[in-house]
């Protein structure tokens, strides 16, 4: 079955250079959710998108910006990095309104020097 | 307030026996749903179990079932025959039908031991 698909999945950047995650969702699934996970933390959410709408928005930097297209996919742009911005980033995609179908993708790692 | 509480930073579990990572949470919300979700050392997050906050029966599938009890706002997470490919990060998770995003525990280290 298909599953959620990041890219890339691995990021290497500068500080305060620009970095753009992608994220494709399973097919059919309508909303899209972005997380940060830090070395040794919890997942943390930052945005969702309902339909390409903003649905939620959590603890994301001002700095970080995220859109989902009208094929559903989604990017997370991240500008100005630092070093505290090198963690891992995954998206999850479900069928809105239907909770038990919430998965996530492989992940995105980010590392910023 | 921690909204998902893991008290178990750690378990050590022979391999084959079965073994109980534990999970409360606080909502006032009356709909909610839960989440258990394994995270092996390669950070990926994989889907385990769910269980709605109106779902009579506890959620099963295969080796893993959701011991849920709502009053005491319990949903412990039960491993039974534990395999060395079982060693991982396991995530509690809840979210509220009031809010878009599920909100995770603090996690729980599990190591099998052959």
């Amino acid at each position: 079955a298909a599953g959620v698909i990041q890219s890339p999945r691995h990021l290497i950047k500068e500080k305060r250079e620009t970095a753009t995650l992608k994220c494709y969702p399973i097919p059919r699934h309508d909303t899209v959710y972005w997380y940060q996970q830090g070395p040794g933390q919890d997942p943390q959410f930052l945005i969702s998108f309902y339909e390409k709408m903003q649905s939620d928005k959590g603890s994301i930097p001002d700095r970080f910006s995220a859109q989902q297209f009208s094929d559903y996919h989604s990017e997370l742009n991240m500008s100005s990095l630092e070093l505290g911005d090198s963690a891992l980033y995954f998206c999850a995609s479900s069928v809105w309104g239907r909770d038990e179908k919430l998965f996530f993708g492989s992940g995105t790692q980010l590392s910023v020097l | 307030a921690q909204k998902i509480t893991q008290t178990q930073p750690g378990m050590f579990v022979q391999e084959k026996e079965a073994v109980t990572l534990d999970c409360t949470y606080d909502t006032s919300d009356p709909s909610y749903g839960l989440f258990w979700y394994k995270q092996p050392s390669s950070g990926e997050m994989i889907f385990l179990i769910y269980q709605g906050s109106y779902d009579q029966q506890n959620a099963t599938e295969g080796r893993y079932s959701l011991n849920f009890q709502k009053a005491r706002k319990s949903a412990n997470l039960v491993i039974s025959a534990s395999q060395l490919g079982d060693s991982a990060m396991y995530f509690c998770a809840m979210r509220e039908r009031k809010d878009d995003k599920i909100i995770f525990g603090k996690g729980t280290r599990l190591h099998i031991l052959p």
